[in-house]
């Protein structure tokens, strides 16, 4: 069985630009929720998506943005990329709406330059 | 010895040593914790986690302790191994709110296992 899958693994892009991740969550699994993790730092929660909706939204500006499609997979968008947003972006699946059962993907590692 | 709530980011132990990693968490209303291992180039992978009504949970080779009275998380691991190397972050799910079923991080610890 796959499990969560995140592309592309690697990216960089210049200041200013636009960037959209993707992640396709485990079989049967509704829930993706997105994080971003800096260097040195513990994840920090960005999205939750649920049966297609926006069940909950971290502390990021509106240049972050997300969406859920039918077939559950997962995008994640970052308008006028700052050198800030330089981290790695995981996307976690669960089969309910709740933490419980999280599995990570590998994440996809941003560099802004 | 360690403190109680005292956080290191760096725990180095020879296999076969136990090792003992500590977490403080923030939200008194917090009703599930998570401990997570990160290995470089991977994302967290999950070890163990258990529910506020529960002080103590056991697994292979891993117990978690919970002490709501100073919100501290502990993580045991017998018999450490190499492979055990790793960064490892307690996580915990806060009530409801705005930000869904968000989890927390803690700040990580990294374990150091030398053979």
């Amino acid at each position: 069985d796959a499990g969560v899958t995140q592309s592309p693994t690697h990216l960089i892009k210049t200041r200013g630009q636009h960037v959209t991740l993707r992640c396709s969550p485990i079989s049967g699994h509704k829930s993706v929720s997105w994080y971003q993790q800096v260097l040195g730092q513990g994840p920090q929660f960005i999205f939750q998506y649920y049966e297609k909706e926006e069940r909950g939204r971290g502390n990021f500006p509106d240049r972050f943005s997300a969406r859920q499609f039918p077939n559950y997979s997962s995008e994640l968008n970052v308008n006028a990329l700052l050198l800030g947003d330089s981290a790695l972006y995981l996307c976690a699946s669960s089969s309910g709406d709740g933490p419980y059962g999280y599995t990570f993907g590998s994440g996809t590692r941003l560099t802004v330059v | 010895g360690e403190s109680v709530g005292l956080h290191l980011p760096t725990l180095s132990v020879q296999e076969g040593d136990n090792s003992i990693i500590n977490c403080a968490y923030s939200n008194s209303a917090s009703d599930y914790f998570i401990w997570y291992k990160q290995e470089s180039g991977k994302g967290p992978q999950f070890i163990i986690d258990i529910r506020s009504n529960m002080d103590k949970r056991q697994g292979q080779r891993v117990t978690v302790l919970l002490n709501k009275t100073v919100k501290h998380l502990s993580l045991q691991i017998a018999a450490t191994q190499p492979g055990d190397s790793a960064v490892y972050f307690c996580a915990e799910n806060p009530p409801f709110n705005q930000a869904g079923t968000a989890l927390i991080f803690g700040k990580g610890t990294t374990l150091s296992v030398s053979s």
